[in-house]
């Protein structure tokens, strides 16, 4: 157990759609990070956020947003969802030291189907 | 072009024998960490190890031990003494840059099979 929590486990939704995936990091982890893990693209770096901050932005859609709460805990929304969205996604905590060495724990993951 | 090369799919590998995960990287920045990651069918990410850039020595933890080549740009993953829990995709990632900003790149991955 990684220390690192996601909801829902998994989520069947129709195209056109949104959902909201949630992120609670370890207890201390300033740093979340999202990635999407498909078939065809592997896994995916989305987005970062450092202490409720964005950080850095990956290949992430403008239909996928995401914001990191002040108690640390993060959400990650998808709209106008399409077939293609199908994924599994998972969050990652880090604590941040600024400079080196910054291991990334993931938490189980969301496997999300768009029918 | 691709930051992070893992150039086998797939691997079978006999248990009790050693396993070489293969790993090329592609940077310009002089500071960057390297990591092997394992993904079981159940599907979580677990980490395995870390190696800087700027570290004299290979890294191990346990039975995995980082090939380290700098000038190669190569990052290896040796698996020692094989066992039937170590099958699972295995992917190596790259950090570049080592401020707070920077994300972590993924390979293709390289799904290992251990027959007993």
């Amino acid at each position: 157990d990684s220390g690192v929590t996601q909801t829902p486990k998994h989520l069947i939704t129709a195209t056109g759609q949104r959902v909201t995936l949630r992120c609670s990091p370890r207890s201390g982890d300033l740093s979340v990070y999202w990635y999407q893990q498909s078939l065809d693209q592997g896994l995916q770096f989305l987005i970062h956020y450092y202490n409720g901050e964005e950080r850095a932005k990956g290949n992430i859609l403008e239909r996928f947003s995401a914001q990191q709460f002040p108690d640390l805990h993060s959400e990650l929304n998808l709209s106008s969802l399409e077939l293609g969205d199908s994924a599994l996604y998972f969050c990652a905590s880090s604590e941040d030291y600024g400079r080196g060495y910054n291991e990334q724990f993931f938490g189980p993951g969301t496997r999300l189907t768009v029918l | 072009a691709q930051k992070i090369t893992q150039t086998q799919p797939g691997m079978f590998v006999q248990e009790k024998e050693a396993v070489t995960l293969d790993c090329t990287y592609d940077t310009s920045d002089p500071s960057y960490g390297l990591f092997w990651y394992k993904q079981p069918s159940s599907g979580e990410m677990i980490f395995l190890i870390y190696q800087g850039s700027y570290d004299q020595q290979n890294a191990t933890e346990g039975r995995y031990s980082l090939n380290f080549q700098k000038a190669r740009k190569s990052a290896n993953l040796v698996i020692s003494a094989s066992q039937l829990g170590d099958s699972a995709m295995y992917f190596c990632a790259m950090r570049e840059g080592l401020n707070r900003d920077d994300k972590i790149i993924f390979g293709k991955g390289t799904r290992l099979h251990i027959l007993p």
